[in-house]
Formats: C-alpha cells, sequence, structure tokens
C-alpha cells in the first residue's frame, strides 16, 4: 500500500496563479483533510471531507476550494496565489469510527513569489 | 486564546536523558488524544492513541492524560537520537470528526 499520496512535492507560483494539489489514498477511508503547516503554528485545517460526497470548512478556507472525485481523492484549489499562502501542506486521511488516527502524506512545499 | 497550547520549545538534550512534552487544553470535549511525530521535511506519523485519563505505555514512550486537569504529557525514556524531530500534540471528541492539534516542540537529542 502507498497510503497517502500527494502531486507535486514542490511547487513555485507567482502571485495571481492557480493550481491544484492532488491528494490520493489507497486505504479506503471514508475522511479526508487539508492541512497547512507554517513555521512554529502547527497544522491548521484548512477543508475536510467527513465522506465522500461532502466537504467542510475548516480553521483557514479563505483563498482555497476542494473536491472530494470520489472516495480515494481530494484535492485542494488555489484560484489565485498570494504570498500569505507560502507554506507546506499536508492532506491526511482517516478510517471511520472512533479512531481519531489520521494517516499523513508527505506534503507539498508551495512558493508564492 | 487557542483550544490547545504546546510548550513551544526548542528543547535540546544528551542522549540517554528523560523528555517531558507537555500539553494543556481548554476543550472538556476531547476524549481522544493523541501524539504525532514528524522529522524533517516528513510528513506527521501517530506515535501514541490514548482515549480517556490515564496512562499508555509503548516502550520508551509513555503518555500521560490527565482530564481534571487538562493536561497532556509524553515521556520519552533513554532518548536517542533518532528522537529527534517535532512532536504534535492532537486532541478530538464532542462528535466533529476533527482532530486539533498543539503548535509542537521541536526535540533534538545530542550524542
Amino acid at each position: 500500500n502507498a497510503g497517502v499520496t500527494q502531486t507535486p512535492k514542490f511547487q513555485v507560483l507567482k502571485t495571481g496563479q492557480s493550481m491544484t494539489l492532488q491528494c490520493a489514498q489507497d486505504m479506503n477511508h471514508n475522511s479526508m483533510y487539508w492541512y497547512r503547516q507554517d513555521p512554529g503554528m502547527g497544522l491548521r485545517l484548512i477543508y475536510y471531507s467527513a465522506s465522500e460526497g461532502t466537504t467542510d470548512k475548516g480553521e483557514v478556507p479563505n483563498g482555497y476550494n476542494v473536491s472530494r472525485l470520489n472516495k480515494r481523492e481530494f484535492s485542494l484549489r488555489l484560484e489565485s496565489a498570494a504570498p500569505s499562502q507560502t507554506s507546506v501542506y499536508f492532506c491526511a486521511s482517516r478510517d471511520r469510527g472512533q479512531s481519531y488516527e489520521q494517516y499523513f502524506g508527505p506534503g507539498t512545499r508551495l512558493t508564492v513569489t | 486564546q487557542k483550544e490547545v497550547e504546546q510548550d513551544p520549545g526548542p528543547l535540546s538534550v544528551p542522549e540517554g536523558a528523560i523528555v517531558s512534552l507537555n500539553c494543556t487544553y481548554s476543550n472538556s470535549a476531547f476524549q481522544y488524544f493523541m501524539w504525532y511525530r514528524q522529522y524533517s521535511r516528513k510528513g506527521p506519523e501517530l506515535l501514541m492513541y490514548t482515549y480517556s485519563s490515564g496512562n499508555k505505555e509503548d516502550g520508551r514512550f509513555t503518555a500521560q492524560v490527565d482530564k481534571s486537569s487538562k493536561y497532556i504529557s509524553l515521556f520519552i525514556r533513554d532518548s536517542q537520537p533518532s528522537d529527534s524531530a517535532t512532536y504534535l500534540c492532537a486532541m478530538a471528541g464532542g462528535g466533529a470528526g476533527k482532530s486539533t492539534f498543539g503548535d509542537g516542540t521541536t526535540l533534538t537529542v545530542k550524542p
């Protein structure tokens, strides 16, 4: 099993450009999450999807959109990138039930100039 | 005020030391308490998972939860250079499927 995979690993954008970060999991998990991690600020939840067909805003959703394409895939889109969106982005997934353990991907390092 | 506050660090200890990492929280609905370890330039991975109050031991690692004080700790015995990483506490409960993370403590264990 590959677990949670993310593409791309690195990306540099100019202000105003758009891009989509891709995430896929092969563990048949119901819930998926997008976080951003900035130095000294831990993990901040951008959006999450409790199950296929549903998405909800997290703590810092402004400037982002998401799509839960199917049970495996959850994408994050930046429509008009800003320097404040320079960060490391992590995707995670979780199985149904009482376990809150999340499985994380390797991250995408995004720089917006 | 944040729901979860984590001792900021960074922390630097000699090999073999006992390390204590701590978090406090304000949300009484939290019932599930987790510690994640994150190596440099990698994604976090679950290290310890505890439900409600009490202690849980796994090898050199012990997780403690004191719900009356809203305080959790992770102890590392006989610390090794390979334990050098950022440790994130996380908490969940109250029906939402989300976890709330602390900001992380970066630990360096020097040989």
